[in-house]
């Protein structure tokens, strides 16, 4: 299948670092996103990687190894309101422009 | 960036009634759109893909009577919940692609009683 793999839950400190893994299958591999969800609110955009490597973008950061089938949602100076759930999502040439999205990593930030 | 619009934000009808909830690609033209399901704490589940000028794609086990969707224009899609149900409510979710983005809308609240 095309199964998109994070972890479920995640907790980390105001001001600290962290880390959210996705790992996806690589057969056909077209994209990855990764989107920010707060509860009871649709998904917004964060970023989007297609080749190998970090892309930063102020606080957030991504990275993409395309051999690997692997990916990461770096984010810095965590702030309370970055609490939320972080989406992975990956486009497969082989599903019609349609994202493949995984359950989600819920992150709680803690003062 | 792109600003998708979806109305009503949140709705609650009686067992049995029909809800017609609208998609709007405002500042670009969509002919793919996708409707999303979202339960409590879990991902987007996709519905159907949305089509322009033609009928919709639907998703495995997303029953095409029960789920009424259509694309009459370039920014418009509704989805109509038929002879909704309780088990029906849920978060739904559309999104507009655009160069092979997807912005989201804001969601649709549906809690049928």
């Amino acid at each position: 299948g095309q199964n998109i793999d994070q972890p479920t839950e995640m907790t980390a400190t105001e001001g600290a670092i962290v880390q959210i893994n996705c790992t996806y299958q690589t057969s056909g591999f077209n994209g990855l996103f990764w989107y920010q969800q707060h509860a009871g609110e649709a998904p917004t955009f964060l970023s989007y990687n297609v080749l190998d490597g970090l892309e930063e973008k102020g606080r957030f950061s991504s990275f993409l190894s395309r051999s690997k089938g692997y990916s990461y949602l770096l984010l810095k100076e965590l702030q309370m309101k970055d609490s939320a759930s972080y989406l992975c999502a990956v486009l497969f040439n082989t599903n019609a422009g349609k994202s493949t999205f995984g359950d989600g990593t819920t992150l709680t930030v803690k003062p | 960036g792109a600003v998708v619009s979806q109305h009503p934000s949140r709705v609650i009808c009686k067992s049995g009634t029909s809800v017609k909830i609208e998609c709007r690609s405002l500042d670009f033209q969509a002919t793919t759109m996708f409707w999303y399901r979202q339960f409590p704490k879990k991902s987007l589940m996709l519905m159907a893909t949305s089509n322009e000028g033609s009928k919709a794609t639907y998703e495995q086990g997303v029953e095409k009577d029960k789920f009424l969707i259509n694309h009459a224009s370039l920014t418009l899609s509704t989805l109509t919940v038929t002879s909704a149900h309780p088990e029906d409510s849920s978060f739904y979710i559309c999104s507009a692609q655009q160069h092979g983005e997807q912005f989201f809308g804001p969601g649709t609240r549906l809690t049928v009683l």
